[in-house]
């Protein structure tokens, strides 16, 4: 039972526009929740993340959204650029259990 | 100089073989893990140590045995491989036991076993 969920394997958005990476989850205890960028032949390397109390996070041009009632996280990326092309992993955590639940990724292509 | 290495990064072996994928973080961190990501490309826990002492010990068979020397080794030893031991198998660090998720991750060792 996955309890993190991406549905969608891939996205293509134009450079200079905004792309929107969707996640959701059905374990309501998670505590953070956070979003990890890879690119390919290296490690996920950590991008943004959210608490679980507050619904908006901001870095850059990075911004978490979390929807508690509807079990739902987005990640946009404004303006997008081809640097941004990889595979976008969601991420959740309960705090008192240490380890990460990891969705199935979703591959962003950012076309110039 | 990396941060989280791994080696080898590429491992093709037979079944019923027994290997080992190495791990060293030269971040001065606690804690390390080892993740796994399957066919369908979730990564999963599989173990974590914190200054040495395992703390995280998911579901894997017992074939699967994790081994920290010191803090800044993980080393994983899987003994009797089976096809579907192949993946691709992630070590990663955190200063401590991570309540907020934000870990550091090596670059993978990919592991075929035909």
């Amino acid at each position: 039972d996955q309890q993190v969920k991406q549905n969608s394997p891939s996205l293509s958005v134009q450079e200079g526009r905004i792309s929107i990476l969707n996640c959701d989850y059905t374990n309501s205890m998670f505590d953070y929740f956070l979003w990890y960028k890879k690119y390919p032949a290296e490690g996920p390397t950590f991008l943004i993340s959210i608490s679980s109390i507050k619904d908006k996070n901001e870095d850059g041009r990075f911004t978490v959204f979390l929807n508690k009632s509807a079990k739902h996280l987005s990640l946009h990326i404004v303006p997008s650029q081809p640097g941004d092309s990889a595979v976008y992993f969601c991420a959740a955590i309960l705090a008192g259990r240490r380890a990460l639940t990891f969705g199935s990724g979703t591959r962003l292509q950012v076309q110039p | 100089d990396t941060a989280v290495s791994q080696t080898p990064k590429y491992l093709v072996t037979q079944m019923g073989n027994d290997k080992s994928i190495k791990c060293e973080q030269n971040l001065g961190h606690d804690t390390m893990y080892w993740y796994k990501q399957d066919s369908k490309k979730f990564l999963k826990i599989m173990f974590s140590y914190n200054n040495k002492e395992l703390i995280i010990n998911e579901t894997v068979p017992n074939r699967f045995s994790p081994k920290s020397p010191d803090k800044a080794h993980l080393n994983l030893h899987i003994n009797s491989l089976e096809l579907g031991d192949s993946a691709v198998y992630f070590c990663a660090s955190s200063p401590g036991p991570t309540n907020t998720g934000e870990l550091f991750f090596g670059e993978g060792s990919r592991l075929t076993v035909l």
